[in-house]
Formats: structure tokens, sequence, C-alpha cells
């Protein structure tokens, strides 16, 4: 079984449109995170969610917001994408968010904006 | 906050060698984690190692902390082709928040 599944696992969408990326962890985790990987492999930690509650917001762009329907899910949703948005985002769980604590990564979701 | 910089940027061995991979920082951390990234799939937690702890070992893997030089390295002994991926560290800052930084990573090529 799939501890952190991530859909799609591919999206192609052009500039303006707005999209959603849907996370799922089955561990029982609290800790839920977003990350994006640039084309340099850079990792860089978006945002994070403990029991629902947003616990890490990073100077993200506003078009970008998560939303954690219950602790085993969070979505990305992305309005009006740029070609800048083109990245590889995963998510991400651990049994808590103060630990410290291994974090679970999802397989990615590769978006590209044209 | 800070980042990890990892040392090589890319590293070529051949089937059987050890590779090390440092990681280097700025500030105290609380703890430092080492990732593995296979091609084209999500990050798998390796080690973590505490501020206050000096080596840890999980198989074939062993993991060194120095914080007076504020550096860090991964060793892989006898290395496979399996191996082959980009090594990543994550750290925590002392006194910062608790999100995990990444280092932008050490591509690893094991040639068989």
């Amino acid at each position: 079984d799939t501890a952190v599944s991530q859909t799609p696992k591919y999206l192609v969408t052009q500039m303006g449109n707005d999209k959603s990326i849907k996370c799922e962890q089955n561990l029982g985790h609290d800790t839920m995170y977003w990350y994006k990987q640039d084309s340099k492999k850079f990792l860089k930690i978006m945002f994070s969610y403990n029991n629902k509650e947003l616990i890490i917001n990073e100077t993200v762009p506003n078009r970008f917001s998560p939303k954690s329907p219950d602790k085993a899910h969070l979505n990305l949703h992305i309005n009006s994408l740029e070609l800048g948005d083109s990245a590889v985002y995963f998510c991400a769980s651990s049994l808590h968010s103060t630990g410290p604590y291994e974090q679970y990564f999802g397989p990615g979701t590769r978006l590209t904006v044209t | 906050s800070q980042q990890g910089e990892e040392d090589p940027q890319a590293l070529s061995i051949q089937e059987g060698e050890n590779a090390t991979m440092n990681c280097s920082y700025k500030t105290s951390i609380n703890n430092l984690q080492w990732y593995r990234q296979n091609s084209g799939r999500g990050l798998v937690h390796l080690i973590l190692i505490r501020s206050n702890e000096r080596e840890k070992h999980s198989g074939r893997l062993r993991v060194t902390l120095d914080t007076s030089k504020k550096s860090s390295s991964l060793l892989i002994t006898a290395s496979r082709a399996a191996d082959t991926a980009s090594y990543f560290c994550a750290l925590t800052s002392q006194g910062g928040s608790e999100k995990l930084v990444f280092g932008k990573g050490t591509k690893l090529t094991v040639n068989p």
C-alpha cells in the first residue's frame, strides 16, 4: 500500500489556467507538507499543516492555496498558472510537526506550464 | 534559514567502491537528515542524526556529524549500481522553526 500518494503524476496545462494537486497519506501522521523542486533539483518547502492547521507558510505567491480537509489529506490549488510554476511538487508527511521526525515523500507531480 | 551545502555536486565511482558525500552548514543545528532520491521518484529518508550525536550506522550507510566544523558526511560502503541517485542533506536550525531545509544534493553514479 502506498504510504503517501499524489494525483496526478503529470500535469500539462497552459498559462492562466487553474489546477489542483491532491495528496493523501495512510500513515496516521499529524503533519503534511508541500515542497517544490525546481529544474536544478533544489527542494524548497512551501506549506506545512499539522492536524489541519497551517503551521508553515513560506514566501509563496498567493496564487497557491493549500487546503487540508482532514489530517490525511492536503491539496494544493494553483490559480493563474505561470511558466515559472513548472516544477515537480512533492507532498510529504511526518508523525508530528515537532520532532525531529523523518518525512515520507510522495512520488511527485510534474507540472508543466506552456 | 540556512541550507546545507553538499560536496561534491556530482560523484562517479565503480561498483564496490566507497562513496563519501559531505554537507556543510553555517549556524547551529538541532538535527540533520540524509535523504536519497532516485531519478523521477520521491525522496526516501536514510538517516537522522541529532546534534548531540557523532556517528550513526544503517546497513552500508555511515553518517558522521562534527558540530565544531559544522559538517556531516555520508559514507556508502561497497556501493552498488542501485545506489545511483541524488543524495540530500536536510537540517533544522537551532532557534528556528522545525522546517527541514534541503541542500542542493550530490548526484552519485555507480558504474557496474
